[in-house]
């Protein structure tokens, strides 16, 4: 059973509209991370989230996006006005240990802006 | 800047054969820990090694072993036996005290030969 699910699998959005990628963990967990990976690239971490706020955060994940999880559960990441360079695999990962720590990975959610 | 270098765009290796996938970062930290992920067709992206950078000692994982270097920031991935499922975009990351955050290289592409 994986640890972590994203929904949905794939997105597509106009350019300038909002979107909102969820990650489910399966079990409780401390920390939470965003990367995205950009087709054909590097996978590049965008923010991680521990104790319910940011802890380390990227200089790609600037004012257009936000984390939150809504219902103590799920986590987010919202993206207000998605551009044509906003289209990657964005995936969600989890980890119990902190330092050092395995991350788990979900599937990723693939957004395409159009 | 901090760094991940991944030197071999593509490997190739016939089933059954061993291949070694390399990886040099730079890092002023000096604790920190390294990993091997593959990402398969399906993009998810799965831990294959993990080594603690205290530890002398190479991490070995069934078939998988590394070669860690520390002074020379060298952790090269060598795959035994290598098998057809092996194949893959396999990248080298770490993590470091001062935020939890994978920093990835741009990947080796595995190709394995009958």
């Amino acid at each position: 059973e994986p640890e972590v699910t994203q929904t949905p699998s794939h997105q597509v959005t106009q350019m300038g509209q909002e979107v909102i990628l969820r990650c489910v963990p399966i079990s409780n967990h401390l920390y939470f991370y965003w990367y995205r990976q950009i087709l054909g690239q590097k996978v590049e971490f965008l923010v991680s989230f521990y104790n319910n706020e940011i802890s380390e955060k990227s200089e790609i994940f600037d004012d257009q996006f936000s984390v939150e999880r809504p219902d103590g559960s799920n986590f987010t990441l919202k993206i207000r006005s998605t551009k044509l360079e906003d289209s990657a695999m964005y995936f969600c990962a989890i980890e119990r240990g902190g330092f050092g720590g395995e991350q788990f990975f979900g599937p990723g959610t693939r957004l395409t802006v159009l | 800047a901090q760094t991940v270098t991944q030197s071999q765009p593509e490997m190739s290796v016939q089933e059954a054969e061993t291949v070694t996938l390399s990886c040099t970062y730079d890092t002023s930290e000096s604790d920190y820990y390294l990993f091997w992920y593959k990402q398969p067709p399906s993009r998810q992206m799965i831990l294959v090694i993990r080594q603690e950078a205290y530890k002398q000692q190479n991490a070995t994982e069934n078939r998988f072993s590394v070669n860690f270097q520390k002074a020379a920031k060298s952790f090269s991935l060598k795959i035994s036996d290598s098998q057809l499922g092996d194949a893959a975009m396999y990248f080298c990351a770490y993590e470091t005290n001062s935020g939890y955050a994978l920093n990835f290289g741009k990947g080796t592409s595995l190709l394995v030969t009958p």
